[in-house]
């Protein structure tokens, strides 16, 4: 089955620098790569997402590429804010007939320091 | 409109008891799905409902674990005779049209401590 691998797993950055967190996947034929954000205690927020026949997509201050030769993906939060601190969560999505659950990696903690 | 939401949000069960926990989908959304949350991990995928067919059902990691989904709305996950390693976060994500709309979105979760 996918399997996502997620780096790094904590991550502290200045308020309004840049923070870049990046996942890989194992399973070619997976075409959607969601990325959720967790508040503690919070239900997963989806922020942004990708399918496969793009290469980036931008929302205001968080981007997302994706590299399908490589098979890996990374979110860009922009102009970084203390509202941004919380766990991101990377998934992807194997595309094969009947199989729609996403797989997730293991999460980044991210704190940005006023 | 409403999201999705479940209940209870916290239990507590003693080891060997049974608990159900309840889903309810955004208003006709096709897909249901639930995850278990375990401290500090992401979530991972027990269960897949599109209306009332369970088609997935590869996740849910011992026959003590059932979900249902009856009238294709509601869903129940029912966990037999509780063990402490059930300690976790049931979460549930609904999705609008069947397999062709990937979005998620997710409840808040059921967090359930075996004792």
């Amino acid at each position: 089955g996918e399997n996502v691998e997620q780096h790094p797993s904590t991550l502290s950055v200045q308020e309004g620098d840049s923070a870049v967190i990046k996942c890989t996947y194992s399973d070619s034929a997976s075409n959607y790569f969601p990325w959720y954000k967790q508040e503690l205690g919070k239900r997963p927020q989806l922020i942004i997402d990708i399918r496969s026949n793009v290469g980036e997509k931008k929302d205001q201050r968080i981007a997302v590429t994706l590299n399908k030769t490589a098979k890996h993906f990374s979110l860009h939060i922009t102009e970084t804010q203390p509202e941004d601190s919380a766990v991101y969560f990377c998934a992807g999505r194997y595309s094969g007939a009947g199989s729609y659950q996403l797989t997730f990696g293991k999460g980044t903690k991210l704190s940005v320091i006023p | 409109g409403a999201g999705v939401s479940q209940s209870p949000r916290y239990k507590v069960a003693k080891r060997g008891q049974d608990v159900a926990l309840r889903c309810d989908p955004i208003s006709g959304h096709v897909s249901l799905f639930w995850y278990q949350q375990a401290l500090g991990q992401g979530p991972e995928f027990l269960t897949y409902f599109q209306n009332e067919a369970q088609l997935d059902k590869s996740g849910l990691p011992s026959d003590r674990f059932f979900a249902e989904r009856p009238e294709g709305s509601v869903s129940t996950l029912k966990i037999q005779r509780t063990q402490q390693e059930d300690s976790a976060v049931y979460l549930c994500a609904s999705s609008p049209a069947g397999g062709r709309s990937e979005e998620q979105y997710f409840g808040p979760g059921t967090r359930l401590t075996v004792t």
